[in-house]
């Protein structure tokens, strides 16, 4: 199986960066996924990590370490339409390779 | 392209009624899934497809039933809905041969069980 920890809450000021750290432990791994997700809205797909290293995407950028299964998703130059949920996604080995999510981080952009 | 597409958007149910969710996609992908999500849980796998015809189980499939009979269309039906289904529920689909490819989620449906 899978489990997958993210913090709760953050809080960050807008122009700053934020990271996002995402730790999971599972029988199999075949990437990860971030996920942003506004209130009263479905998530979309912000970034995939199969292999080590950074993976950079204009203002976010994703990173992974498969053997310390940590991941975080770094957000620069904040934006206050950045204020969302952040969900870090973590697929399985198995036949059909599901997908199992954590609980989201809720990030809150302030002035 | 619609994308994915659930039907209703809201709903209220009373304790003990059946009803059925919506959920069609025309991108022809084979996988498509079911999730609620509820506060501090994040998004827990209900049902899952892998093709017209194939069905599984996720983590919380009790209280739930799904039907896959074509590759477009995939239900979920509440047998006898109960306080505890209160939840907001997502659909989602990708192609199953594309390790890397993110799921397509659709807007959600909002479930109040009374």
């Amino acid at each position: 199986g899978q489990n997958i920890d993210q913090p709760t809450e953050m809080t960050a000021t807008e122009g700053a960066i934020v990271q996002i750290n995402c730790t999971y432990q599972t029988s199999g791994f075949n990437g990860l996924f971030w996920y942003q997700q506004h209130a009263g809205e479905a998530p979309t797909f912000l970034s995939y990590n199969v292999l080590d290293g950074l993976e950079e995407k204009g203002r976010f950028s994703s990173f992974l370490s498969r053997s310390k299964g940590y991941s975080y998703l770094l957000l620069k130059e904040l934006q206050m339409k950045d204020s969302a949920s952040y969900l870090c996604a973590v697929r399985d080995t198995g036949g059909y390779q599901k997908v199992t999510f954590g609980t989201g981080t809720k990030l809150q952009v302030i002035p | 392209n619609a994308g994915v597409t659930q039907t209703p958007k809201f709903q209220v149910l009373k304790t003990g009624q059946s009803m059925t969710l919506q959920c069609a996609q025309d991108m022809n992908h084979e996988y498509m899934s079911w999730y609620r999500q509820d506060p501090g849980m994040g998004l827990r796998l209900i049902h899952y497809s892998v093709g017209a015809g194939i069905t599984d189980q996720g983590e919380v499939p009790n209280g739930y039933n799904v039907s896959r009979s074509t590759t477009e269309d995939f239900p979920l039906r509440l047998l006898s809905a109960a306080p505890s289904q209160t939840s907001v529920y997502f659909c989602a689909s990708r192609p199953v041969d594309r390790a890397n490819t993110e799921a397509f989620f659709g807007q959600g449906t909002r479930l109040t069980v009374v």
